[in-house]
């Protein structure tokens, strides 16, 4: 196991497009966790998962983000109709339970034109 | 709402120097765990140290040591004989014991200078 892994590294889109990403955790962890980063700022929770079940959603994700973690294993995070402000870094992490280290991924850079 | 602070934006030291990088934070609460997460440039995280708050001693991870301070909400970090693989950015992070969320700080951005 190679560690948390994201999907694409990087992805250009233009304004109004739907964009999705992956992340796949370390195997046996059952928490994944998804958070946005701005250029200068430090990483903001956007939500997550306890196994399938999504536990959490922060007040950013707008009803244009949608995310989901199918049978526990990988999880997907959408953004619909993209906006120039959705631009940033978007870091998925993973646990194996919430008293043991969270490892992130090396993320997927959105930028929206 | 918690809130971590990190009040300077950029650091350098020599190789083989020892620097602290400042945190503080604001909470009502009195369980969390305090982190300190370090991002190399290629942007993966890795987490460097952590606190129980509950845990009066300072936590130490080799090179890496903290000052918590709860009563003054400080955490400090200190980096003893740095090294040029210590360049990154640092960020200080606050998980409450109620939730999984972490917060964090802006960031420092470290440079270590041959």
């Amino acid at each position: 196991d190679t560690g948390v892994s994201q999907n694409p590294r990087h992805k250009i889109t233009k304004r109004g497009q739907n964009v999705t990403f992956r992340c796949d955790p370390i195997s046996e962890h059952n928490r994944l966790y998804w958070y946005r980063q701005t250029l200068g700022q430090g990483p903001e929770f956007l939500t997550y998962f306890q196994n399938e079940a999504q536990l959490e959603k922060s007040r950013l994700l707008s009803d244009r983000f949608s995310a989901e973690r199918p049978k526990g294993s990988f999880s997907t995070l959408e953004i619909q109709r993209t906006e120039q402000g959705d631009s940033a870094m978007y870091l998925c992490a993973s646990s194996f339970n919430r008293d043991t280290e969270a490892f992130f991924g090396q993320g997927t850079r959105l930028t929206v034109v | 709402a918690q809130t971590v602070t990190q009040s300077q934006p950029e650091m350098s030291v020599q190789e083989a120097e020892t620097v602290t990088l400042s945190c503080t934070y604001d909470t009502s609460e009195n369980n969390y765990y305090l982190f300190w997460y370090k991002q190399p440039p290629s942007r993966q995280m890795i987490l460097v140290i952590r606190q129980e708050a509950y845990k009066q001693q300072n936590a130490t991870e080799n090179r890496f040591s903290v000052n918590f301070q709860k009563a003054a909400k400080s955490f400090s970090l200190k980096i003893s004989d740095s090294q040029l693989g210590d360049t990154a950015m640092y960020f200080c992070a606050f998980m409450s014991f109620g939730n999984e969320k972490l917060t964090f700080g802006t960031g420092t951005r470290l440079t270590i200078i041959p």
